[in-house]
């Protein structure tokens, strides 16, 4: 099964609002990164926060991660138009010692910002 | 620097064909993937090289597919004979070193339709 999973799958906002997303995990984590993707195009990395972080902030985004409760969540402050893409969380739950190469993807959040 | 380069952008092919699909990652990078991406599967990791050798190639679906890394500049990945089931968006992505900590960076993607 997944190990990272968004909520909501679709989000529709207004220029200027925040967005959150939200992603849950099911086994321990290293690390949990979030990506995004434009309509075409190959995914971008965002950020990445590690299991002993609780929040990290680059620009207009900042990220939590509760390990307790095995989620995070990816907040777009002053959302604008081109935030417009499917945003993913990546984690490498799950993995066995010799396998700490491998990243799981969710099925992302389409994220829809109208001008 | 160029990024990760992929080609070709769009293949469309008939069913029993050969499909090769190319990467070039970026320069320095000693890790890399390649993953399908599918609106019912999400992303999937195929096929993992570090330093020019598979470490991983459990997330190869068939004996049909199989890929190659002759040097460190170089990848393809064919598949033989495809199926309307391939269809897909295939990516190839490379990163710095290995471990979830390194982040990846994507091309743009191969879109494969099989009919």
């Amino acid at each position: 099964s997944q190990q990272g999973e968004e909520d909501p799958q679709a989000l529709s906002i207004q220029e200027g609002e925040n967005a959150t997303m939200n992603c849950s995990y099911k086994t321990s984590i290293n690390n949990l990164q979030w990506y995004r993707q434009n309509s075409g195009r190959g995914l971008v990395h965002l950020i990445l926060i590690r299991s002993n972080e609780r929040e990290k902030h680059s620009g207009r985004l900042r990220v939590t991660l509760d390990t307790s409760k095995k989620s995070s969540s990816l907040l777009i402050t002053a959302s604008r138009a081109a935030d417009t893409a499917s945003y993913f969380c990546a984690t490498d739950a799950g993995n066995s010692g010799g396998s700490n190469y491998k990243l799981t993807f969710g099925k992302g959040t389409l994220l829809t910002v109208n001008p | 620097d160029a990024g990760v380069i992929q080609s070709p952008r769009h293949e469309v092919t008939e069913m029993g064909q050969e499909v090769t699909l190319r990467c070039k990652p970026i320069s320095g990078h000693n890790s890399l993937f390649w993953y399908r991406q599918t609106m019912m599967r999400g992303l999937e990791l195929l096929i993992y090289f570090n330093n020019n050798v598979p470490i991983d190639d459990s997330g190869m679906p068939e004996d049909r597919f199989s890929a190659k890394m002759p040097n460190a500049s170089f990848s393809t990945l064919k598949i033989q004979p495809s199926e309307p089931r391939d269809s897909a968006v295939y990516f190839c992505a490379s990163s710095l070193g290995q471990g979830t900590w390194y982040e990846q960076y994507f091309g743009p993607g191969t879109r494969l339709t099989v009919t």
